[in-house]
This record gives C-alpha cells, structure tokens and sequence, in this order.
C-alpha cells in the first residue's frame, strides 16, 4: 500500500498570499493517478487537480498542481478567503489511498 | 443535472446490517465505474469499493472485504453498498464517487451510518 503524508498538517496564511502544500508517497505514483481534493466543512470533497498538473472542470487557475515520482505539490497563487477549508491529495494505485490533509487557516 | 445522490444511512448496533445505495443522473451511467469512500467524524478519507461499468470487475479495501458487497443495476442507475456485520469502527459518513482518470470526478453529498450500541 502507497502511503501519502501530506505536509504541512495546518497552513497559515493571509488571503492574497501564495499557498504550497506537498504529498509525499511511500513509494513511486504515476503522475496520471495523483488528485487533490478541496473539502469544505459539511461537504463532499471537490477534484481540484487530477494527473498530477490538470485542472479540473471549472476550477480557478490559481490553483496549480505539480510534481512526479515520490513529491507532489500543490499550489494556490493568490489565496482567495473561500480557499480556507482542507485539501487531500490521492492516488489511484491498489489500494487507492488518500493523504491525511491539510488544512488551510486564516493567519 | 449531473448528479450522484447517496442514501440509506443511519444508526444501527453493532453486528447488524445496513444498504447504501447510490442513484445516479445527468450523465451515462453504465460507462462509468463507482467508488465508495468513507469518512470517520473529523478524520481523513478511506476508499472503501469499486464497482466497474457493467458490474463484472469489483474491489474492496482490506478493512471491509468479506463484510462488505457492491452491486449495480444499470437499469435503475444505482449502485448498492450492502454492509454486513457492522462494527464501530465502520461509523463514518459515506460518499458515493464516479471514477474519472484516475480520480474521483463526481462526489455524492454522503450517507451518515452511526454503528453504537
């Protein structure tokens, strides 16, 4: 089993600042099957990015994802104060795992 | 609308039996896998099962396999989590999801199933 340890577990930002949030894994993931998710409190998570770099279906440029192999990122640009919720990164290996999340605060 | 709708949750003892079920709309259904994935109160995400387009490829994590059964009906646009022998450790919120490319593209709004005696 792929074992993904996101970092940090809390962020502390200002809105309007750059956000860069890692996920590590055990072990090799190919790019195609690494997601990040957005969840907002009482919500179902929302796909961000998937294949490592692609941005979902209507999802705000200023989210960016990157990385291959063992270290990926994600990053949002200009943080917008609705970005203040928990991010989880994925991969879609046997078993499929998910990070344990990060979680964007207000500073 | 596209739209993936979870039901069927609630409390039960431990033990005992409980049937998710997932309807589905908005989009081709039978060309689609689906995935379970659960979220105990105030914690992390755990896939749970997958079920693929037309129901003959099925796979379960460790925590339930042997408990634990997915099925479809592509006639009706659903797709049952039937769980068997509950235990606490089972309570969690449980999100229906469509599989995309490697990925999950679409998330059901989540069934609550509470396992306490």
């Amino acid at each position: 089993e792929i074992v993904l340890t996101q970092s940090p577990g809390t962020l502390s930002l200002s809105p309007g600042e750059r956000a860069t949030l890692s996920c590590r894994a055990s072990q090799g993931v190919i790019s195609k099957n690494l997601a990040w998710y957005q969840q907002k409190p009482g919500q179902a998570p929302r796909l961000l990015i998937y294949g490592a770099s692609r941005r979902a279906a209507g999802i705000p440029d200023r989210f960016s994802g990157s990385g291959s192999g063992t270290d990926f990122t994600l990053t949002i640009s200009r943080l917008e104060p609705e970005d203040f919720v928990v991010y989880f990164c994925q991969q879609y290996g046997s078993p499929i795992t998910f990070g344990q999340g990060t979680r964007l605060e207000i500073k | 609308q596209v739209q993936l709708v979870a039901s069927g949750g609630g409390v039960v003892q431990p033990g005992t039996s409980l049937r998710l079920s997932c309807s589905a709309s908005g989009f081709s259904f039978g060309g689609y896998g689906i995935h379970w994935v659960r979220q105990a109160p105030g914690k992390g995400l755990e896939w749970v099962a997958f079920i693929g387009h037309d129901g003959n490829n099925k796979n379960y994590a460790e925590s339930v396999r042997g408990r634990f059964t997915i099925s479809r009906d592509n006639s009706k646009n659903t797709v049952d989590l039937q769980l068997n022998s509950l235990r606490t450790a089972d309570t969690a919120v449980y999100f229906c999801a469509r599989d995309g490319v490697g990925c999950f593209d679409l998330w059901g709004q989540g069934t609550l199933v509470t396992v306490s005696s």
